[in-house]
């Protein structure tokens, strides 16, 4: 079973729409969670730290379940420029960084 | 401006040949690490360093080899290569591994062993 799991996608969304990614994980130490986004064959750059009490960066909202071990990502009013490839991450203190395989996320017109 | 310079950013060669793939950071971060990303699998660790001359194995490490004798430098070597390493590489930064939530990453390499 995969350290951290995602749905692949695509999910294909209209402009304005809200759309919402899970992502779960099966190491119950992990304690530090994060989204990425990671434009096509290029480098991830980090889209936002998740932490327990949720949080906010615009249109982007991040929540965590640790007793279920999931996090989520939540996109509101969808622009096409959010089309790309989110990864979902996962970290234990003293050990390294856990990537999801990413979903994958177009924004049409 | 503060980066991760990775090089070559394509590279096709045949297998058995030796290759070297650079990365070098600007930013004096004490830990640098090496990933390789498949369609379906997410990024998948190689090798990380802590400091230098301290490297350690990641998750997949078989057939590739890494050396940190300089601070800003952590190479990824494949002494033979074969077309199961055909991949999409990325070398990555951060101020210590305690830290790494702040992953700088390098714009990436994509090899393709014939």
């Amino acid at each position: 079973r995969k350290e951290v799991e995602q749905d692949p996608g695509p999910f294909n969304v209209p402009e304005g729409a809200t759309v919402a990614f899970n992502c779960t994980y099966s190491n119950s130490a992990s304690q530090s969670f994060f989204w990425y986004r990671q434009d096509c064959r290029k480098e991830p750059k980090l889209l936002m730290s998740v932490y327990s009490s949720g949080n906010e960066d615009g249109r982007f909202t991040a929540q965590l379940n640790r007793a279920s071990q999931y996090i989520s990502l939540l996109i509101r009013d969808s622009k096409l420029s959010d089309s790309a490839t989110y990864l979902c991450v996962v970290n234990r203190v003293g050990d390294d960084m856990r990537f999801g395989a990413g979903t994958r996320l177009t924004v049409k017109p | 401006e503060a980066q991760v310079t990775q090089n070559p950013r394509y590279l096709i060669t045949v297998t058995g040949k030796k290759l070297t793939v650079t990365c070098s950071q600007n930013m004096n971060h004490e830990y640098m690490s090496w990933y390789r990303q498949d369609p379906g699998l997410g990024l998948r660790q190689i090798y990380y360093s802590m400091n230098v001359e301290v490297t350690d194995k990641g998750d997949v490490p078989e057939g590739y080899k890494v050396s940190r004798k300089e601070k800003r430098n952590f190479p990824l070597i494949l002494e033979s290569p074969s077309p199961n390493q055909t991949s999409l590489y990325f070398c990555a930064s951060s101020r210590n591994r305690a830290d790494n939530e702040k992953l700088f990453f390098g714009s990436g390499t994509q090899l393709s062993v014939l």
